[in-house]
Order: C-alpha cells, then structure tokens, then sequence
C-alpha cells in the first residue's frame, strides 16, 4: 500500500472551511484514498473516498489532483463537532473476501476555534 | 452509532490474566477486523476474519487470538496479560460486495486496563 504524508496539526476558524491536504505519491493506479477521523477515543468515523474523480458527500468533499499523488479533504464549514485526528489512507479496495485492514498513519490533528 | 456493539466498554483487570472481548458486526456484514490503540503505538491492525474464516493477520501477539462465529460475531481472546496490553481495542466491520469497497464501520471500542 502507498505510503501517506500529512501535516501533524491545523487550525480551523469555526464557519470557515477547512482544507486537509494529503500526499501519496506513490499511490498506483488502483489503489483508493480513504479518509476517516478520529474525535477523542472513539471509533474511526468513515469520511469519504475516492479514485481519481472528486467525490462530495454529506460530511466533506474530496479533491485528487489528475496524477493522483495528492488529495485534499475540505470540510465546507467547520464546526466545534469537527474537531478530531484526520486520516488519509491510501489502499486496494480487494472486496469483502481479501485481506482489507486498513493502515491508520499518524494523521492530521484538526482543531476548529470559536 | 455505526452498527457495531462491542462489549465490554471497558475492563480492568491484572496482570497474567485472561480476558475476552466481543464484538457484533453490522447486519449483513461478513469482515470483522480488530484493532488495537495504545498512546504510544496509534491505530493497530491486529486480525481480520470474513465469514469465519482468518483472512489477514498484523501485529498480533501470540497471547492473542481471535474467532468469528457461525453467527458472525467476533472475540478477542488476550492472555497473560501484561501492562503494556492497556489499550482501546476496537473492531470494525465491512459493507458487503460492490460499491463502496471497503469501508470499514468500527464499534466504541472496550477499554482495557492492566493494572
């Protein structure tokens, strides 16, 4: 699996968007990027993934660059709520049957301010 | 709430002991992984099980060991419990076939204290 690089902390102002930026550029070509989060001890929370296209969902959009060796999550309007450790994760989508365990790196600590 | 139930919460207990922790996937999910978080290691993949049957293995300990059940939920088995087994283990559980492809659901975690 493709290595990923992340800074280790950012602030966001809270209503502001924030924009979590990710490298990976050793990711090969089937390879997916994944983004979870983490607030405070509690289980990995799903985020949204992608392959090459840019996806938006409910929670955040996703923006790969076209040669995919870097992406970048915004959350459009940040909140106290959002406030967690962001992980980008970069893997084969195998399907249910192979081997699936994610790889969890250091990730990127969000803190939104009042 | 993302579906998974995993019980205890938390658990404390002593060194050279032995402890089981459950976890119940989400309905209809067939991969159920484990994954254990100390302070000073991060998120651990330990052990990943489909439909009954071991399908990946990490840094799993000798004194760990795993099942899934006919009905598809998951024990952790730990023994000989040492101090540094003090962590969040938490399990996670995958959406069946198709689209989207791997996107794992984790449970609360149980709290695990060696005292």
């Amino acid at each position: 699996d493709a290595k990923t690089t992340q800074p280790p902390s950012m602030d966001c102002a809270e209503g502001r968007a924030a924009n979590l930026p990710c490298n990976h550029s050793t990711i090969s070509g089937n390879e997916y990027v994944y983004w979870y989060r983490q607030i405070h001890s509690q289980g990995p929370q799903y985020i949204i993934h992608g392959l090459k296209n840019n996806e938006t969902n409910e929670m955040a959009s996703l923006i790969i660059t076209e040669d995919r060796k870097s992406s970048t999550l915004i959350l459009p309007h940040a909140t106290l709520r959002d406030t967690a450790v962001y992980y980008c994760i970069v893997r084969v989508a195998t399907g249910q049957t192979g081997a699936n365990n994610l790889f969890f790196g250091t990730g990127t600590r969000l803190t939104v301010i009042p | 709430d993302s579906g998974v139930t995993q019980t205890p919460k938390h658990l404390i207990t002593a060194t050279g002991q032995r402890v089981t922790l459950r976890c119940s996937p989400r309905s209809g999910d067939l991969s159920v992984y484990w994954y254990q978080q100390s302070l000073d290691q991060g998120l651990q993949f330990l052990i990943q099980y489909y439909n009954g049957e071991e399908r990946a293995k990490g840094n799993i300990l000798e004194r760990f060991s795993a099942q899934q059940f006919p009905d598809l939920h998951s024990e952790l088995n730990l023994s000989s419990l040492e101090l540094g087994d003090s962590a969040l283990y938490f399990c996670a559980s995958s959406l069946g076939t198709g689209q989207p492809k791997n996107i794992q659901y984790f449970g609360a975690g149980t709290r695990l204290s060696v005292l």
